[in-house]
């Protein structure tokens, strides 16, 4: 099995702060990785698929990066609206999540 | 626009079976680009993918549920279920049915709404 482990766990931040989320592999994942946002009640919906593409539609002060084992998502300039729940999850074998970044409003 | 509804008992008792059905609309579960997922995710807890099923009937699970699991389709309904065998309190969550694009680095990219599943006497 392939573990994911996010970090961190929670973050507190303010408008406008650049936001850093990272997601380690237990193994090599090349690229096979996608973020997902989760909002109170509500499906997950997709951001970035592997790695560093832009889902259609998300805004561009989103981005992920890496490959390998080490992959990091970033908000560039925080929103009221991006406070949520944050996921990474990969695809190399199977489906694994990452345990989830909270993030909240400072 | 694709869409899938989850429908089921929302309660279980502990050692039964938990079954769920998804329903696919706005397009074809036979369209040979997709898998069928269902994914659950405990109160206040991260999402934990169940397993999933090609249109073929071909299956993979969650090796940590595997002993337990059973998803079928059935394209004549374009529905996809999942029976979750011997539950305990543990089992209790929100099951989300959602479907995987083989053309798109396998994302989750269309989910159902989540049915909240208690397991309880």
């Amino acid at each position: 099995d392939i573990q994911m482990t996010q970090s961190p766990s929670s973050l507190s931040a303010s408008v406008g702060d650049r936001v850093t989320i990272t997601c380690q592999a237990s193994q090599d994942i090349s690229n096979y990785l996608n973020w997902y946002q989760q909002k109170p009640g509500k499906a997950p919906k997709l951001l970035i698929y592997d790695a560093s593409n832009l889902e259609t539609g998300v805004p561009s002060r989103f981005s992920g990066s890496g490959s390998g084992t080490d992959f990091t998502f970033t908000i560039s300039s925080l929103q009221p609206e991006d406070i949520a729940t944050y996921y990474c999850q990969q695809y190399d074998n199977l489906y694994t999540f990452g345990q989830g970044t909270k993030l909240e409003i400072k | 626009q694709v869409q899938l509804q989850e429908s089921g008992p929302g309660l279980v008792k502990p050692s039964q079976t938990l079954s769920l059905t998804c329903t696919v609309s706005g397009g074809s579960i036979s369209s040979g680009s997709y898998y069928w997922s269902w994914i659950r995710q405990p109160a206040g807890k991260g999402l934990e993918w169940i397993g999933r099923i090609y249109t073929s009937g071909s299956t993979n699970y969650n090796p940590s549920l595997k002993s337990r699991v059973t998803i079928s389709v059935d394209t004549s309904k374009n529905q996809f279920s999942l029976k979750l065998s011997s539950v305990t309190a543990a089992d209790t969550a929100v099951y989300y049915c959602a479907r995987v694009s083989l053309d798109t680095a396998m994302v989750f990219d269309y989910w159902g709404q989540g049915t909240l599943v208690t397991v309880s006497s």
